[in-house]
Order: structure tokens, then sequence, then C-alpha cells
């Protein structure tokens, strides 16, 4: 079946620590995102990728760095310099035109131990 | 900047019973707007997608409509269902202020439907 995939579901970081969440996709989309979602709040645009080789910093972007060497990978790493990181963290992939809906993978909980 | 809200912030309702879940933005300059269900723990799941140049989008029990110059959108959902408990977020289609770039999606914080057996 065609999707995204998140992984892991579950993280924990220590302090000092850089992490990084996984996010794959299979179903041949240019445009990639990451948000970030905290309890009561809306979702919000952490950094987004069009095409591979290239990623924009979206509202929330300092403490976090992506890649995207892969069409369908675009892997987000949690910096040390994220001084909250505990939060709910989504990944999503459309085809990057306005009007097709994003998809969205199952999200990764990452907590501070 | 584009801000949407979302009200109620959460509703509890008897099952059968039809109910309307709000969305306003506030930059009627958008692309589209798309409804999305939540269930706890997980992603979300796209339910409709409605054009600029669309007033509403069917599918199955969930209508939604859209009405862009005064910038809302309601999503009414008929004879509710215990399994239609979860949050229900509205997300609009905005170009980014730097007018270059991908279309970007600002989100309400959602309304936690509860229905009641």
């Amino acid at each position: 079946d065609g999707g995204i995939t998140q992984s892991p579901k579950y993280l924990f970081r220590k302090e000092g620590q850089n992490v990084t969440l996984s996010c794959e996709q299979n179903l041949n989309h240019d445009a990639m995102y990451w948000y970030r979602q905290d309890p009561g709040q809306g979702l919000r645009l952490i950094y987004y990728s069009q095409i591979v080789n290239d990623f924009q910093k979206g509202d929330i972007a300092e403490g976090y760095s992506v890649s995207r060497e892969k069409k369908e990978s675009f892997p987000l790493t949690v910096t040390s310099a994220q001084k909250n990181p505990t939060a709910f963290y989504l990944c999503a992939s459309s085809t990057g035109t306005a009007n097709q809906p994003q998809h969205f993978g199952d999200g990764t909980r990452l907590s501070i131990l | 900047k584009q801000e949407v809200t979302q009200i109620p912030a959460a509703l509890s309702v008897p099952e059968g019973e039809n109910l309307v879940l709000n969305c306003s933005f506030t930059d009627s300059a958008i692309y589209n707007l798309q409804w999305f269900r939540q269930d706890p723990g997980k992603g979300l799941t796209s339910l409709l997608l409605i054009q600029s140049s669309q007033r509403e989008q069917t599918s199955g029990r969930l209508n939604a409509s859209l009405d862009k110059s005064s910038g809302r959108s309601t999503l009414y959902i008929a004879a509710s269902q215990p399994g239609d408990s979860a949050t229900y977020l509205c997300a609009v289609y905005s170009v980014p202020h730097s007018g270059a770039g991908s279309y970007q999606l600002t989100f309400g914080k959602g309304t936690k439907l509860s229905v009641i057996p």
C-alpha cells in the first residue's frame, strides 16, 4: 500500500543529544513536510522540501535540521539547541500543487529523559 | 499572516444527532481548504478538500462548505456515530508571504468531538 511511514513511534532524548526522526514515502510525491504538534495547539510547520536536495525553513525551524537526498526520504534531526523538544512530530507529503491534499504519517512522539 | 480559528474547541453530542463544526480564517486569498480527522496518538486523515472555486464537497455523511469571501467553512456531520469521535482539524492552503516556495497549510487548533452512545 502507498503511504508515509514514520519511525520510531516513540523516541526519548537525553539532554545535549541529537536525535533523528525518520520519514519515508512511497507515493512518488515531490513535496514533503515536517510539523510539530503540541497539546491544545495547531500544527506548526518546521521545514518543507519541494524537491530533492532543496528544503526551506518553516515557522519554527530553530533547533531542527533536515536533509532531502532522496525523493522518498525526509529525515528530521532535533538538535540539542532545541530546548523544548517534547512534542508529537508529523511528517506529510504531497504532489506540491495547491489542488492536491497533503497526506500524513502516524507521527513520532518525542520526550525528554 | 494567515490565522485559522475553530469553534467550538470541544463538542459532546448524543449518537444520531446532526452537528456542525466551524472554521474561520483571516486571509481570504486561499487556494483551498482541507478538513482532517485525528484520532488520539495518530496522524491526520484527510476527509475533504475544497478548492477555492468550489462552494462545497460531500463524502458520505460529511459535507463541507466554503465561503471564501467571509473567511468561513463548516463541516456538517449527519447522523453522528460513536466512531466519529475524534479531533477535527481545518487547514487552509496559502501562498507564503515571500511569494515563493511551496503552498503551505495553516492549521486551526481543532474541535474535539465526542459522540455519546
